[in-house]
């Protein structure tokens, strides 16, 4: 079994929908946590980033952690067609460590 | 800056035959990771270098992958013999450990095709 565990989809939603995407983990030591979005054919880029539990937002975007479910959320509002895109959840303990990826969810938002 | 440098972006090659893969980090990163994306298995980490050290080589699959990093600005990931099932894209990222955010900066990658 995998640290980080994330849904694959596709996801495909409307334009202006909210759309929620979710990674759970089995680390309980991970504090640092990460959503990368990648678009075709290209490297993945950091979108948000969380230090331990809470909220944090900028933007149309959300992330949330709840270390005592060990479960991340991303929130998009008002989705557009440019957010069509993969979204990677990543953690870890610790600064030096390297990040544990999930698979990644694929999201289609359509006119 | 330019970003995380990766080249080639495209490989094709026969089953057997090396392939080298080159990454150039971006300036005062002193971290370098490299990766590896398939549909099946997402993105998978392989080795990771710190001031041009290997620190963690255990995402290596076997012993046909070695990874190199001769200086700061320079990087290489070898196959050797190439097969089938080694068809993926190969991503570099770099980082510096300076700053509070653990963020990867990653290059374009290279798509690597074994037939």
């Amino acid at each position: 079994q995998k640290e980080v565990e994330q849904d694959p989809g596709p996801l495909s939603v409307p334009e202006g929908a909210i759309v929620s995407l979710n990674c759970t983990y089995s680390n309980s030591a991970f504090q640092y946590f990460m959503w990368y979005r990648q678009y075709s054919r290209k490297g993945p880029e950091l979108l948000m980033y969380t230090y331990s539990s809470g909220n944090k937002e900028d933007g149309r975007f959300t992330a949330q952690v709840d270390k005592s479910s060990k479960y991340i959320s991303l929130f998009i509002r008002d989705s557009q067609p440019s957010d069509s895109a993969t979204y990677l959840c990543a953690m870890s303990a610790s600064t030096g460590y390297a990040l544990n990826f999930g698979k990644g969810t694929s999201l289609l938002v359509t006119p | 800056d330019a970003g995380v440098i990766q080249s080639p972006r495209h490989e094709v090659t026969e089953m057997g035959q090396e392939v080298t893969l080159r990454c150039k980090p971006i300036s005062g990163h002193d971290y370098l990771f490299w990766y590896r994306q398939t549909m099946m298995r997402g993105l998978e980490l392989l080795i990771y270098f710190n001031n041009n050290v290997p620190i963690d080589d255990s995402g290596m699959p076997e012993d046909r992958f070695s990874a190199k990093m001769p200086n700061a600005s320079f990087s290489t990931l070898k196959i050797q013999p190439s097969e089938p099932r080694d068809s993926a894209v190969y991503f570099c990222a770099s980082r510096r450990t300076s700053g509070v955010y653990n963020e990867q900066f990653f290059g374009p990658g290279t798509r690597l095709t074994v037939l």
